[in-house]
């Protein structure tokens, strides 16, 4: 496609349900990002995917966090038991050259626990 | 540990005068800055980088110093238009192209006209 595309753009669960959200990245870009921004903060990093290497997992803030990459293209993160302190918007970005020539993101999922 | 600050939440600037956003980091080894531009309810948009061996890039009305000593770096935006306001967040690059990005918190841009 175009742009990165994120799906859903917005989605309100109750505490301790499950969540998937989805991210579609630019065609033959070989990167994918997940951050996500907290009300008031800065972008987090979550996860990277880089081709066929393994993911560099180290932003997940606990093991209810997950994220796959099917087939080097869509990606889906994924968040169990959902806390009130996971409401952010999750943000997907995807590079053909690397985080220093700049990312491209999508809108973004904004999700509410209530 | 905020390892990229930004201390400003929000500035206010007129038409036509210069505005500038500023960033402080902490990590001496960060090779690579980046400035985004994020508007309301869309992803953030890369708009100028500058490599940690260089003090200065220029891009059209945008230009981006960098002050390793002072571990400081802002942008320049000359003259700022009102479609320049929205929310700026800097970035560093951790060395060795790892593929994340370190954030700041952002800083909120309103270009009155």
């Amino acid at each position: 496609g175009a742009g990165v595309s994120q799906s859903p753009s917005n989605k309100v669960t109750e505490k301790g349900k499950d969540v998937e959200l989805r991210c579609d990245p630019i065609s033959g870009h070989t990167a994918l990002y997940w951050y996500r921004q907290s009300l008031g903060q800065g972008l987090e990093f979550l996860i990277y995917f880089q081709g066929n290497s393994a993911p560099d997992k180290s932003g997940l803030p606990s093991d209810r966090f997950s994220a796959e990459r099917t087939g080097g293209s869509v990606s889906t993160l994924t968040i169990q038991r959902t806390q009130q302190e996971d409401s952010a918007v999750y943000l997907c970005a995807s590079s053909s050259r690397g985080s220093r020539y700049g990312y491209t993101f999508g809108s973004g999922t904004r999700l509410t626990v209530v | 540990d905020q390892q990229v600050k930004q201390n400003s939440p929000s500035l206010s600037v007129q038409e036509g005068r210069i505005s500038i956003l500023n960033c402080d980091y902490t990590n001496s080894m960060f090779d690579y800055f980046l400035w985004y531009k994020k508007y309301p309810a869309e992803g953030p948009t890369f708009l100028i980088s500058i490599s940690s061996i260089k003090d200065k890039n220029e891009d059209g009305r945008f230009t981006v110093f960098l002050n390793k000593s002072a571990k400081h770096l802002s942008l320049h935006i000359v003259p700022s238009q009102p479609g320049d306001s929205a929310v700026y967040f800097c970035a560093a690059s951790p060395p060795g192209n790892t593929g994340k990005l370190i954030f700041g918190q952002g800083t909120t841009l309103q270009v009155k006209p």
